[in-house]
């Protein structure tokens, strides 16, 4: 009955592939996020739906792209990987977008080889 | 430039002692103040939240201060637990209608026997 759910959990692709990480939440939330933890373990914010509408679309390259087929998913789709894109991959959700409060995935470790 | 600092970038304590962890913020405008506990390979857990009205807010054995004047805010660890090794976060919440986020880059925190 985990809140939020990503999967998978670990996925090693080589360069060029492309890949889908999963995010499910089970909250009732109206807004979901993904973000990107590097190596130094800093948290960038990607992206932002709410009500299946994008909010939030940093300064990402259009290699990512967020697809969410009702508001309790939010999948993150990656074209032609780079080794750069190796992280952790957080999905989250919130409320809505002045919801204090968020609750975060465990994480999905990216590794490109 | 908005900007969340924490210090010390690392900490190691041993079992039973206090710490307090710093956050220094240059946000504006500020919204409202969360810490988050993270695990090696898990997502960010929420601790507590603050608006600019609160103070002083504790969880157990954690208690967040907020100074809103001079932007800083601290989270204090009575009698560490082994358990409470992990990463801790800082993130301010900005601008109240577009749930804008930074995140401090995290104080490791290490809690020996």
């Amino acid at each position: 009955d985990t809140a939020v759910s990503q999967t998978p959990k670990y996925l090693v692709t080589q360069m060029g592939n492309d890949k889908s990480i999963k995010c499910e939440q089970n909250l009732g939330h109206d807004t979901m996020y993904w973000y990107k933890q590097d190596s130094k373990k800093f948290l960038k914010i990607m992206f932002s739906y709410n009500n299946k509408e994008l909010i939030i679309n940093e300064t990402v390259p259009n290699r990512f792209s967020p697809k969410s087929p009702d508001k309790a998913h939010l999948n993150l789709h990656i074209n032609s990987l780079e080794l750069g894109d190796s992280a952790v991959y957080f999905c989250a959700s919130s409320q809505d977008l002045w919801a204090a409060g968020y609750t975060f995935g465990s994480g999905t470790r990216l590794t490109v080889v | 430039k908005n900007q969340v600092e924490q210090s010390p970038q690392s900490l190691i304590i041993l079992e039973g002692k206090n710490c307090t962890l710093q956050c220094n913020y240059t946000v504006s405008p500020f919204s409202n103040l969360r810490w988050y506990k993270q695990d090696t390979g898990r997502g960010p857990v929420s601790l507590t939240i603050m608006t600019f009205s609160e103070n002083t807010k504790s969880n157990g054995r954690y208690t967040a201060t907020l100074d809103a004047d001079t932007k800083q805010s601290s989270l204090h660890i009575t009698a560490s637990q082994l358990s409470d090794s992990a990463s801790y976060i800082c993130v301010v919440s900005y601008g109240g209608s577009q749930g804008n986020l930074i995140f401090g880059k995290g104080t490791k925190l290490s809690v020996k026997p």
